[in-house]
């Protein structure tokens, strides 16, 4: 039990374009969603935390209006990169979590590259 | 000062030795505690999760946590070449909701 995935695992987009990854916990309700970039190398950065109909709480430095999060069910969060630029390039990382548990679940990632 | 200090490594190890990992922190309020594996260009996988300082094991791998050392461990037994990935130790405080501290990760390879 508790799977995750995401979708795309990858895409190339073009500068300027918005790209939508999908989060889903396959055999559980997550009453909590994660939202993470990586680095080549480095460790997991929390970008923002979803809670199942409520707006995501952004970490600071995180553009909210760039990075846009829904979380519409108990079992799928998007995050929406909007405008992409080549920085944006990375890795993309969900996790979710159920309950009041502590344990996170995490995606397989979708690494993005913005052409 | 980072808030979970982790050794980068990498650690090399021969097949069948211990590997033997850890990671400091600084915030006595960290309650729970994890490790998890990433394999390159994957999602992080839960290993071990625990709660109280002392032992928990589960198969070969054992972890331990010392809370007033400040100080949590990771033991894998007879490593294989499959455990050749890195290591990210995580924490976290009741009062961050179910938010995690991650340490920066050890690269571990297994040499056959």
């Amino acid at each position: 039990g508790a799977v995750v995935s995401q979708h795309p695992s990858w895409v190339i987009c073009k500068s300027g374009t918005s790209v939508k990854i999908e989060c889903r916990s396959l055999d559980f309700q997550a009453t909590t969603m994660f939202w993470y970039r990586q680095f080549p190398k480095q460790s997991l950065m929390l970008m923002a935390t979803s809670n199942e109909g409520s707006k995501a709480t952004y970490e600071q430095g995180v553009e909210k209006d760039k990075f846009l999060i829904n979380h519409a069910s108990l079992t799928l969060s998007t995050l929406t990169v909007t405008s992409a630029h080549p920085e944006d390039s990375s890795f993309y990382i969900c996790s979710a979590s159920r309950g009041t548990s502590h344990e996170q679940y995490f995606g397989p990632g979708t690494r993005l590259t913005v052409t | 000062q980072k808030e979970v200090e982790q050794d980068p490594g990498p650690l090399s190890v021969p097949e069948g030795a211990i590997v033997s990992l850890n990671c400091t922190y600084s915030n006595s309020a960290f309650q729970y505690f994890m490790w998890y594996r990433q394999y390159s260009r994957k999602g992080p996988e839960l290993l071990m999760y625990t709660y109280s300082s002392g032992n928990k094991e589960d198969g070969r791998f054992t972890a331990q946590v010392d809370k007033s050392s400040k100080y949590i461990s990771l033991f894998i037994r007879d490593s294989q070449p499959s455990d050749s990935a890195t290591y990210l130790c995580a924490m976290n405080e009741r009062a961050a909701g179910n938010k995690l501290t991650f340490g920066g990760g050890t690269r571990v390879l297994v040499k056959p």
